[in-house]
Formats: C-alpha cells, sequence, structure tokens
C-alpha cells in the first residue's frame, strides 16, 4: 500500500452523531481525496485536497465536511450522521493529480 | 458529466484463457485512464496508467489500450490465473473538471481453476 493508513478500518454509529474519519500519508503527496463507493454507483468523489488549507467539493459533498491542516494528514467529518451514509469509505492520495494510490477503506455503518 | 461504464459486470473463464475487459466514458476529453484491481474488502490497487496521448500500457500479463475518438479502453489478460479473480475498475481523469477521477462500477472476474 502506497503509505496511507485510514482510520479506524470499521465503524458503527447512531443516527444524527457526528463521525469524524482520518487519511494519514507518509508520501509527501500534494493531493489527497475521499471517496464513498456503494453497490450500483461505483466510487463518487465527496471532497479533496489541492494542498494544506486547500479543499474543494466533489459531486456528493453535501453532508460532508473536510480538513486539512498538515501535508499528512485529511479529515472527512459527518456533521450528523444519516442511514445514506452507511458506505465504505476510501482515502486517496496523488502526487500529481494524474495518477490516485488508494488506502485501504473505512466500513461505517450508521445504525 | 462523465460517464464510465463497464461491461460484462461479471465475468466467469476458466484458467489460462486470454480475456479481455471493456470500459467506454462518454466525454473524450480526459488526461488519463487508469485500471485498478479490488479484492473483496481491501482497497484498489493500481495496475496501469494510460495517458491521453498514449495507446497502450503493458505490464508482465496486462496490456491496456485506449481509443480516445472512440471513448474505449480495454484490458487484456493473458494467460488466467485464479489469482487474478478480483474486480477490476477504470477510472479517467476529465479535463473539464480537474482534479475529479469519473469510476466505473467495475467487472468481476473469477477465473475457474
Amino acid at each position: 500500500d502506497a503509505g496511507i493508513t485510514q482510520s479506524p478500518r470499521h465503524k458503527v454509529t447512531e443516527t444524527g452523531t457526528p463521525v469524524t474519519l482520518r487519511c494519514h500519508q507518509t508520501e509527501n503527496h500534494r493531493y489527497m481525496y475521499w471517496y464513498r463507493q456503494d453497490p450500483g454507483h461505483g466510487l463518487r468523489l465527496i471532497h479533496y485536497s489541492y494542498g494544506v488549507k486547500d479543499t474543494d467539493k466533489g459531486e456528493v459533498s453535501d453532508g460532508y465536511s473536510v480538513s486539512r491542516s498538515k501535508t499528512e494528514d485529511f479529515l472527512l467529518t459527518l456533521e450528523s450522521a444519516t442511514s445514506s451514509q452507511t458506505s465504505v469509505y476510501f482515502c486517496a492520495i496523488s502526487r500529481t493529480g494524474n495518477e490516485a494510490f488508494f488506502g485501504q477503506g473505512t466500513r461505517l455503518t450508521v445504525v | 458529466k462523465q460517464e464510465v461504464t463497464q461491461i460484462p459486470a461479471a465475468l466467469s473463464v476458466p484458467e489460462g484463457e486470454n480475456l479481455v475487459l471493456n470500459c467506454s466514458f462518454t466525454d473524450s476529453a480526459i488526461y488519463n485512464l487508469q485500471w485498478f484491481r479490488q479484492d473483496p474488502g481491501k482497497g484498489l490497487t493500481s495496475l496501469l496508467l494510460i495517458q491521453s496521448s498514449q495507446r497502450e500500457q503493458t505490464s508482465g500479463r496486462l496490456n491496456a489500450s485506449l481509443d480516445k475518438s472512440s471513448g474505449r479502453s480495454t484490458l487484456y489478460i493473458a494467460a488466467s490465473q485464479p489469482g487474478d479473480s478480483a474486480t477490476y475498475l477504470c477510472a479517467v481523469l476529465s479535463t473539464d473538471t480537474g482534479n475529479q477521477f469519473y469510476f466505473g462500477t467495475g467487472t468481476s472476474l473469477t477465473v475457474i481453476p
């Protein structure tokens, strides 16, 4: 794996609670991404970052926020989790923005 | 918006067979196309990256081709092995959306010993 660690790997949470997922990289890559993977939809981009404190929305950003205070860490926060946010979340990194390398994923269940 | 389609959704072949996986995309204005492998419960492993100016890339038994004008890419796997069983995903990086990769839903490959 390309020096990417996602934590936690599994989480079960209740509807309405806040949840933060962490992505940590050791590659010093500029770009970091959060995707979600759902059956029938493939992977869809939630948010991405192109540098410290520089972030932008992807196609499914509603209900999610991100922060990147250090090059190595990219946090994804669900402010108030809903059942529709039950999914597998993947972090990816890229040095130039042209090729992506993925973490092992976080399986989130909202009950 | 770029749409990426992979057909078939599932494929089962006997060991040793050569096979082709297909990926099509609706907008030919792309920077590159990347093929990934995903094992059950795991992350995505990058297999091959084809830049928009390239026609193909090879790595071992894998060969990926790109025809931008027709919006198609194929992943050729030679002499398939049971260890090749996985889901194969393609992703395109479109020029109009900067850093957003668009993914297909994948082809689930089973190689039967």
